[in-house]
């Protein structure tokens, strides 16, 4: 069974600051995703990571994947308010027909 | 058109009542998903169809049926909901399962409340 595990689960941040949440799944996959969810909103696709080594970087955000650790990593940088969120990675098999497991999701709080 | 949409946003129905959400995309996007979320809980997926054809059923309970009328769309019919049935419930659709990437997109969701 696929688990997919993220610490931490809650994060208070100083603006300016810089964090790391990681994301450790049980099984292999190649394929893993980064979701921000707002309160009472939906889920925005942030990165998607296909190969082992990948690094994507979208603003204050930059996200790693290593997949012989079986870990992936979302980097913050100088933080602000606007990235206050509750940020999701998820995990898939190749030819599980699209079933996503999620982790259990790390809330982000950033105060000035 | 780059979006999904959900309708109704909210939703207040009763235990004996029969109520339907929909979702639907333009984005010629062959799989389609229902999720439900509970309160700061990470969403679970419900089922999934690709090509209009249901694949996932996770082992949801009969009251909730899906429906797949064509590639765009995707109805979750409700009937005799309970109270912990309650929460957010999310449509997303994705190229195709089998892809390279499976990338799902989201819609904004349907905010149920069962009374």
């Amino acid at each position: 069974e696929l688990k997919v595990e993220q610490n931490p689960l809650f994060l208070s941040m100083q603006e300016g600051k810089n964090y790391t949440i990681y994301c450790n799944y049980s099984t292999t996959s190649d394929r893993l995703y980064w979701y921000r969810q707002d309160p009472g909103k939906s889920l925005e696709s942030l990165f998607v990571l296909l190969s082992n080594g990948a690094v994507k970087q979208e603003g204050r955000l930059m996200a790693s994947l290593d997949t012989k650790a079986r870990l992936s990593t979302l980097h913050i940088t100088a933080a602000v308010h606007d990235l206050s969120a509750t940020y999701f990675c998820a995990v898939d098999i190749r030819g599980s027909q699209g079933n996503l497991i999620f982790g259990k999701g790390t809330k982000l709080s950033v105060k000035p | 058109d780059t979006e999904v949409t959900q309708t109704p946003k909210h939703l207040v129905m009763g235990m004996t009542n029969k109520k339907s959400l929909k979702c639907e995309q333009h984005m010629g996007h062959r799989a389609m998903y229902w999720y439900k979320q509970k309160a700061k809980k990470p969403p679970e997926l419900m089922f999934v169809y690709s090509y209009e054809k249901l694949s996932i059923n996770e082992s949801v309970p009969s009251r909730f049926s899906p429906e797949c009328p064509n590639s765009s769309l995707l109805n979750l019919h409700l009937h005799a909901l309970q109270p912990e049935d309650s929460a957010l419930y999310l449509c997303a659709s994705s190229p195709a399962p089998y892809n390279s990437y499976n990338e799902q997109f989201f819609g904004p969701g349907t905010r149920l409340t069962v009374l």
